[in-house]
C-alpha cells in the first residue's frame, strides 16, 4: 500500500464551486504539506502544518484552505474554484530526521 | 529568500553519461535534494547532500559545494526510463524545501 495518498486523483469542476481534496498517510510523519505544480513553474508550496494544532500559510495560499484533522490526514479546500487553480495538486509528508519529502501520487483538477 | 536555476531542458543518448547542474542562492540552507518526476506523476526522492563532496548511489550520483551555491546529478549508463524531469530542491531550514522548475531529460536511442 502506498505510504501518502490522495482522493480524488482526477476532477473537473466549475467555476465557483467549492472543492475539498483529501491526503492520507501511513508515515507516521506529523509535517504535511500540500503544492501545486504549473508547467514551467515548478512545485508551489501552498499550506503546510507541522502537527494538528499548527497551520502555517506558504508561497501561494490565497484561495485555499486547508484542514488538519489528524496526524495522518491533511485536506486542501478550494472554497470558490476559478480557472488558474487548474493545476497538479501534491500532498507530501516529511522525514522528521532530514528535510527528505515522500509525495503523493496527486490530483489533477481543471476548473472550467 | 530563496533562487535555484537548472536547465530547463537536456537531450543525451542512451548508454551515456549526463550532468545536471543546479545553482542556488538562500537564506537557509539545510540540504540539497534531487527528485525524479515522470510525467504526470509524483516526484520521488533520489539524493540528499548536506556535506560538500559526493554520494554515489548505483548509476546516480549528486554532488555539493556549498561555498559555490552549486550541486550536479550525475547519471551514468543512461537507460529510456530515465527520461524525467529532474528537480533540485534546498532545505531551508524550517523543514520546508523549495524547489527549482526541474531539468526535462530526454533520453534517445
Amino acid at each position: 500500500d502506498a505510504d501518502v495518498t490522495q482522493t480524488p486523483r482526477n476532477r473537473i469542476t466549475k467555476t465557483g464551486k467549492r472543492i475539498m481534496l483529501e491526503c492520507s498517510q501511513t508515515k507516521g510523519h506529523d509535517r504535511m504539506y500540500w503544492y501545486r505544480q504549473d508547467p514551467g513553474l515548478g512545485l508551489r508550496l501552498i499550506y503546510y502544518s507541522f502537527d494538528v494544532k499548527d497551520i502555517n500559510k506558504g508561497e501561494i495560499s490565497d484561495g485555499y484552505s486547508v484542514s488538519r484533522q489528524a496526524q495522518a490526514k491533511f485536506s486542501l479546500s478550494l472554497e470558490s474554484a476559478i480557472p488558474n487553480q487548474t493545476a497538479l495538486y501534491f500532498c507530501a509528508t516529511t522525514e522528521p530526521s532530514t528535510d527528505t519529502q515522500y509525495f503523493g501520487p496527486g490530483t489533477r483538477l481543471t476548473v472550467l | 529568500g530563496q533562487n535555484i536555476d537548472q536547465p530547463t531542458e537536456m537531450t543525451a543518448t542512451e548508454g551515456a553519461i549526463v550532468q545536471i547542474n543546479c545553482t542556488y542562492q538562500t537564506s537557509g540552507f539545510n540540504g540539497l535534494f534531487w527528485y525524479q518526476q515522470h510525467a504526470g506523476e509524483a516526484p520521488t526522492f533520489l539524493s540528499y547532500n548536506v556535506l560538500d563532496g559526493l554520494e554515489e548511489k548505483g548509476r546516480f550520483s549528486s554532488f555539493l559545494s556549498r561555498s559555490k551555491g552549486y550541486s550536479y546529478l550525475l547519471l551514468k549508463e543512461l537507460q529510456m526510463k530515465d527520461s524525467a524531469s529532474y528537480l533540485c530542491a534546498i532545505g531551508t531550514g524550517a523543514n520546508n524545501l523549495f524547489f527549482g522548475t526541474g531539468t526535462r531529460l530526454t533520453v534517445i536511442p
